[in-house]
């Protein structure tokens, strides 16, 4: 079956701090994964993607095939970075997206 | 371009009304896709629609909902008979191609509460 995870619901740091967002996903084949993000009353829109291997507003993500994990990672958190983040996995058939739980993620001056 | 548009933001009905849920795509793209995403929970992939077709329908109910994208038009997500477990954000996203090449656009959500 076809699961993203995200384990943590809350992510509090402090300004500053480095920050990780956890994701693992359940998937057979290649994967695409994804971060999306929401700021406070804005939509859901793209982060970043792995087959880009792009770094966006300082945040990075790698692709770990041996632990399943698509995990993200900024070195030094930002006020502006509160928001709600999601994992997300292409489908099979790459007409879809399935997303995780979400992580919301509170950086605190 | 305004972006993927979805109206009302919010929505109030009693149980056994029906729901319409409206979604323009973005000016040139003809996919268009419906999530759901009920309290605490991540979206949920409900259907997968181009121009007058329904691609993937595995994620709807079997039962009460429907969804189409007419040839001219928004996409509507029909909702009958509601009950109260249909509470939730629905999600509208749209593309231009597969979701391999292009990527996906949202809209605000349509915030579905039922008394």
């Amino acid at each position: 079956a076809q699961r993203v995870t995200q384990p943590e619901k809350l992510l509090s740091v402090f300004k500053g701090a480095p920050v990780e967002l956890k994701c693992n996903y359940s998937y057979s084949g290649s994967p695409e994964l994804f971060w999306y993000v929401q700021y406070s009353r804005q939509r859901l829109q793209l982060l970043l993607r792995h087959i880009s291997r792009e770094s966006i507003k300082g945040f990075t993500a790698d692709l770990n095939k041996g632990e399943t994990s698509f995990h993200l990672k900024k070195p030094f958190a930002q006020e502006e970075d509160s928001a709600m983040y999601y994992c997300a996995i292409l489908g099979r058939g790459y007409n879809k997206l399935i997303f995780g739980a979400g992580t919301r993620l509170a950086v605190h001056p | 371009n305004a972006g993927v548009m979805q109206n009302p933001r919010h929505l109030v009905r009693r149980r056994g009304q029906e729901a319409r849920l409206r979604c323009s795509p973005m000016k040139g793209h003809s996919h268009v896709y419906w999530y759901r995403q009920l309290p605490e929970e991540g979206l949920k992939f409900m259907v997968y629609l181009q121009k007058e077709n329904i691609i993937d329908e595995s994620g709807m109910p079997k039962e009460r909902f429907s969804a189409e994208f007419p040839k001219e038009g928004p996409s509507i997500l029909r909702i009958q008979q509601v009950v109260r477990g249909d509470s939730a954000a629905y999600f509208c996203a749209s593309s231009t191609g597969q979701l391999s090449n292009q990527p996906q656009h949202f809209g605000d959500g349509t915030r579905l509460s039922i008394l």
